[in-house]
């Protein structure tokens, strides 16, 4: 079964960091382009930043030069790491899966973790 | 850069009724597109991709139709499970969601 568990959020002060992972069992995060796609309290969706298969990474212009994505191989892991946050991040961050280079979606989704910034 | 606007943003519906959410890009996106559904308090689950394919395990009441600028999902006859937030979204290096359609019970 494909499934994608988050953790790492929490309650952080304005400024502060933290990072979030993504533990996936029955795909290879290496292998797909994995996402994070966050939402605000009462509000929509939305996309974060992504990394591809072959390294490349895609980050929303709100986030840019303050998040980064990567993985671990060797752990199977998808991690964001979120510095200067502020408290427009609070919110309940998604990590899931677009399948293939040419598929135009996202098929697998975790549960989310939620972050909290305030002071 | 493309937008997404979906239409209505809420919508009250009773059990059995036909429910058809509207997906406007501001740009021609040709069928890249896809419909996810989410309940209070869940991850969203893909219901359709490409326009019109049918996620595996998603009811045959749900179907997608549209390319170009303008997209619809419908559901057939509504189910109490299908009351929920309905987005669409278009995928490529910088994916983009819409706003959201509230189905909520008459």
């Amino acid at each position: 079964e494909v499934q994608l568990v988050e953790s790492g959020g929490g309650l952080v002060r304005p400024g502060g960091s933290l990072r979030l992972a993504c533990a996936a069992s029955g795909i290879t995060v290496s292998d797909n382009y994995m996402n994070w796609v966050r939402q605000a309290p009462g509000k929509g969706l939305e996309w974060v930043s992504v990394l591809y298969g072959d390294g490349r990474t895609f980050y929303a212009v709100s986030v840019k030069g303050s998040f980064t994505i990567s993985r671990d191989n060797s752990r199977n892991i998808l991690y964001l790491q979120m510095n200067n946050l502020g408290t427009e991040d609070t919110g309940v961050y998604y990590c899931a899966r677009r399948p293939r280079a040419d598929s135009n979606h996202m098929d697998v989704w975790g549960k989310g973790t939620t972050v909290t910034v305030s002071s | 850069d493309i937008q997404l606007t979906q239409s209505p943003s809420f919508l009250s519906a009773s059990v059995g009724d036909r429910v058809t959410i509207t997906c406007r890009a501001s740009q021609g996106i040709s069928s890249y597109l896809a419909w996810y559904q989410q309940k209070p308090g869940k991850a969203p689950k893909l219901l359709i991709y490409d326009a019109s394919t049918l996620q595996s395990g998603v009811p045959s009441r749900f179907s997608g139709s549209g390319s170009g600028t303008e997209f619809t999902l419908t559901i057939r006859s509504l189910q109490p499970e299908d009351f929920a937030t309905y987005y669409c979204q278009r995928l490529n290096s910088s994916p983009l969601f819409g706003g959201g359609t509230k189905v909520e019970i008459k």
